[in-house]
């Protein structure tokens, strides 16, 4: 059963804090991607990548950064974590066939 | 830029009702996904529409897409308690390169 596994489903961190979420894929596609969900907003897209090494900015990378080093892992990094990005995180994976996403990570800031 | 615009964000509905939720998109694209997420859960897909006029139904789910006037619907019959759940509409705009989402309708449906 092919797989987008987030680390963690609940994540607790302090203001100020640097956090990784991580995810990996077992599909070998090329596309990974980092969504935030808010409630009344949807899921809205910080990062992508289309290949290793590399990323782009969504529609609100502000405050996150991206790591892809391999092709089945693609990191979100909030360099200095604020209460503001307490939200749940999903990330996905996608070949033309279609989208896989993880089940979530749940980030409180505190 | 791709936006998505999906109504009504929240539908109370009796069970044994009909309704409908819609799906708009302002440029073309290539294909259109509805979701289903349960509370604490991931998207589980629900359908995939390629085509104007591609109809696709599951149980008491029928979605429906037409390109030109993008839009799609998602309609729900004889609603039931167990699709009580948020629902979105996404926006391929380029075979698997980006997913741009609704806002999501939260459905309750009550006995």
């Amino acid at each position: 059963d092919v797989k987008v596994t987030q680390s963690s489903r609940y994540l607790v961190k302090r203001t100020g804090e640097k956090v990784f979420l991580e995810c990996v894929q077992d599909m070998d596609h090329e596309n990974m991607f980092w969504y935030r969900q808010d409630p009344g907003l949807g899921l809205r897209l910080i990062y992508f990548s289309y290949d290793v090494k590399m990323k782009e900015k969504g529609d609100i990378p502000e405050g996150y950064s991206v790591s892809r080093e391999k092709k089945e892992r693609f990191s979100l990094i909030l360099e200095s974590a604020s209460t503001n990005q307490t939200s749940m995180y999903l990330c996905a994976s996608s070949s033309w066939m279609g989208y896989t996403f993880g089940s979530g990570t749940r980030l409180t800031v505190v | 830029e791709l936006k998505v615009e999906q109504n009504p964000l929240f539908l109370s509905m009796q069970e044994g009702k009909n309704y409908t939720i819609y799906c708009n998109y302002s440029t073309t694209s290539d294909r259109l996904y509805w979701y289903r997420q349960d509370p604490g859960k991931s998207l589980e897909s629900l359908f995939v529409l390629l085509s104007n006029g591609a109809v696709k139904q599951e149980g008491r789910l029928m979605a429906s897409l037409d390109t030109k006037a993008r839009l799609s619907t998602l309609h729900i019959t004889a609603a039931v308690h167990d699709l009580s759940a948020t629902y979105f509409c996404a926006v391929d705009m380029e075979y698997g390169n980006k997913l741009v989402f609704g806002a999501g309708t939260i459905l309750r449906v009550k006995s």
